[in-house]
């Protein structure tokens, strides 16, 4: 089964709405986490990341927690602007062998 | 300044005629990976190598090939594309361990 599941889109807010990408994994130890932002026509950024349990990451408005007893990285926001809209992508990597599993990622439209 | 560059951007290609999809980095990064992006099915690891001369098989390694002479180069390699090979296709390359992986800009491949 996917190792990252994260919340099905289409995701279509008004500006100034509250957002919430739900995303959840499966791992042994302790894997780290990261949030990738992909806008039209470009390639993965990184967004936020935590390495450990109960981090938080945090970037441009952006936060999520790290929960080990739920084994979840929700991707939350506040208040989003049309820039916010792009396709966002959950993921963890394997602490030993370093390799990244991906989400299948959120597409969010924001409208002004 | 830090980066993956990726060639071609932009590729169409027949059915059979042997391809090469370059990456460089110039971060001194041990790991690098390529991925493929298709509507639906997120980002899907093809290949991934640890350090010069060690590469091993992601998810989806059929049809592809993959080289690693130099730390900074991790070439994809299509000897007989054919049109399920049309993806969007991402390099990526990071440090070993839990850090974070930065990518390409991506190369949209069409197989026809």
């Amino acid at each position: 089964g996917d190792s990252v599941t994260q919340m099905e889109g289409p995701v279509t807010l008004s500006e100034e709405a509250f957002l919430t990408i739900n995303c959840t994994y499966t791992a042994t130890g302790y894997p780290s986490l990261f949030w990738y932002v992909q806008y039209p026509g470009e390639g993965l950024q990184l967004l936020l990341k935590a390495t450990k349990a109960d981090d938080k990451g945090s970037n441009k408005g952006f936060e999520a927690t790290y929960r080990k007893e739920t084994t979840s990285f929700h991707l939350e926001k506040g208040s989003v602007q049309v820039s916010d809209s792009a396709v966002y992508f959950c993921a963890r990597r394997d602490s030993t062998l370093g390799r990244l599993y991906f989400g299948r990622g959120t597409q969010l439209t924001v409208w002004p | 300044e830090a980066q993956v560059t990726q060639n071609p951007r932009y590729l169409i290609t027949v059915t059979g005629k042997k391809l090469t999809v370059t990456c460089s980095q110039n971060m001194n990064h041990e790991y690098m990976s390529w991925y493929r992006q298709d509507p639906g099915l997120g980002l899907r690891q093809i290949y991934y190598s640890m350090n010069v001369e060690v590469t091993d098989k992601g998810d989806v390694p059929e049809g592809y090939k993959v080289s690693r002479k130099e730390k900074r180069n991790f070439p994809l390699i299509l000897e007989s594309p054919s049109p399920n090979q049309t993806s969007l296709y991402f390099c990526a390359s990071s440090l070993q361990g839990a850090t974070e992986a930065f990518f390409g800009q991506g190369t949209r491949l069409t197989v026809v």
